[in-house]
Order: C-alpha cells, then sequence, then structure tokens
C-alpha cells in the first residue's frame, strides 16, 4: 500500500512568517507531487505541482521536492491569515494500472494568527 | 473555463437507502476521478475512468457503490444500499488525460451524511 505522511499539525504561525509543512511518500516510483489547499468544507484547490529534485518557487509559495529521501516540503513564506486551511500533499502513481492515480496525506491544519 | 460541476451538495439518508451522485468534468478533460474523503482524511481514490472506459476501480467497494461515465463526458456515482461508514464528502475531479503530470481539479463536492 503506497503512502503518504504528513507531520500532524496543527501548525500555528503568526502572519508575516513562514510556514513549512512537510511531507514523506513511500513508492519510490512517484514522479509527480502535488500541494492542495482545501479550506473547511470546501474542496481542494491546487496550489503547486513539482516534478523535479530541488526548489520551485511561486509566488508566496515553495515546494521543495528530494526523491532520495522521499520527501516533499511546502513552504509559505509571509503567512496571511487568509492561508488558514488544510494542505494536503499528494504523490502520483505513475506508472502501470495506476497511472494516474493520486495518494493523499492526512493534511496539515495550519492556522495563520493575526 | 467553467469547472468541475457536481450535484446536491448535500444529502441525508437512512441506512440501506440508496443514493447518487452526479458530476460534470471540465470541458475537454478526458479523465474523470471519484474519491470518498472521510473527516479528518486525505482523498481516497474509488474509481478513475478515460473517457468512457475505467481505468482502476480497484479501491471501489463493488458491492453497494457503482459508477458509469456512459458517453465520455458526465459520470454518475451510486451507494445501494449504504451503511453508516458511507458518511463521508464525495469528491469529484478531473484532468485533461491519464498522465503522471497530470493535476487533478475538483468540484465542491458531495456531502453525504448516513443516518
Amino acid at each position: 500500500q503506497k503512502e503518504v505522511e504528513q507531520n500532524s499539525g496543527p501548525l500555528s504561525v503568526p502572519e508575516g512568517a513562514i510556514a513549512s509543512l512537510n511531507c514523506t511518500y513511500s513508492d519510490r516510483g512517484s514522479q509527480s507531487f502535488f500541494w492542495y489547499r482545501q479550506y473547511s468544507g470546501k474542496s481542494p484547490e491546487l496550489i503547486m505541482s513539482i516534478y523535479s529534485n530541488g526548489d520551485k518557487e511561486d509566488g508566496r509559495f515553495t515546494a521543495q521536492l528530494n526523491k532520495a529521501s522521499q520527501y516533499v516540503s511546502l513552504l509559505i513564506r509571509d503567512s496571511q491569515p487568509s492561508d488558514s486551511a488544510t494542505y494536503l500533499c499528494a504523490a502520483g502513481a505513475d506508472r502501470g494500472s495506476t497511472l494516474g492515480r493520486l495518494y493523499f496525506g492526512r493534511g496539515t491544519q495550519l492556522t495563520v494568527w493575526p | 473555463e467553467a469547472g468541475v460541476a457536481q450535484s446536491p451538495r448535500y444529502k441525508i439518508i437512512e441506512k440501506r437507502q440508496s443514493v447518487a451522485f452526479w458530476c460534470n468534468p471540465i470541458s475537454g478533460h478526458a479523465t474523470l476521478y471519484w474519491y470518498q474523503q472521510i473527516l479528518g482524511q486525505g482523498p481516497k481514490l474509488l474509481i478513475q475512468f478515460q473517457n468512457n472506459g475505467v481505468v482502476d476501480d480497484s479501491q471501489l467497494p463493488k458491492d453497494r457503490f457503482s459508477a458509469e461515465r456512459l458517453k465520455g463526458v458526465d459520470s454518475t456515482l451510486k451507494i445501494q444500499p449504504a451503511k453508516l461508514e458511507d458518511s463521508a464528502v464525495y469528491l469529484c475531479a478531473s484532468s485533461q488525460w491519464t498522465g503522471s503530470n497530470q493535476p487533478q481539479h475538483f468540484g465542491d463536492g458531495t456531502r453525504l451524511s448516513i443516518l
């Protein structure tokens, strides 16, 4: 059973701080990774995708991938109260009969306080 | 572009009753997914369609769950009979095609409560 583990949280940071969210995955064959943001009662919203080792930046968000360590992270700089949500890490099943399937972690709940 | 449409938004039924959910993916998206999200957990894939064919239904409880995508566009997911443990949010997602780097876009989901 392929697994994605996230730091359980909840994570609470002050406004303006850096929030760091971490994720590990079990399937060494995974090549695609995604971070989704989910507000309470809402559907997951894609915020970042990463496929290569290293960092990928998009505005205040930076995703980091280390395939050797099977580790993915999301940094949110200058955190805002509007960033308060649950963040879901997902790893893609990138071969065979499960191609295209995403394996999700349980999510990390982030609260940014003013 | 219009997003993934789902209905109904909420449904309350008693155990052993049946229920159906509907999904219309983003226009042009060939791949459609149904997920179950239990409170406090991440989404779990139930079934994946490529056009009107099933790609992966290995995690679908086939004794009570069924799904179809007859014309390769919209899809329905049915539960019959429902059990208490089926209380969850049922999410539909779509992507342009089935591939390792294809991001999936989610609808607003149907929140199902079983009494």
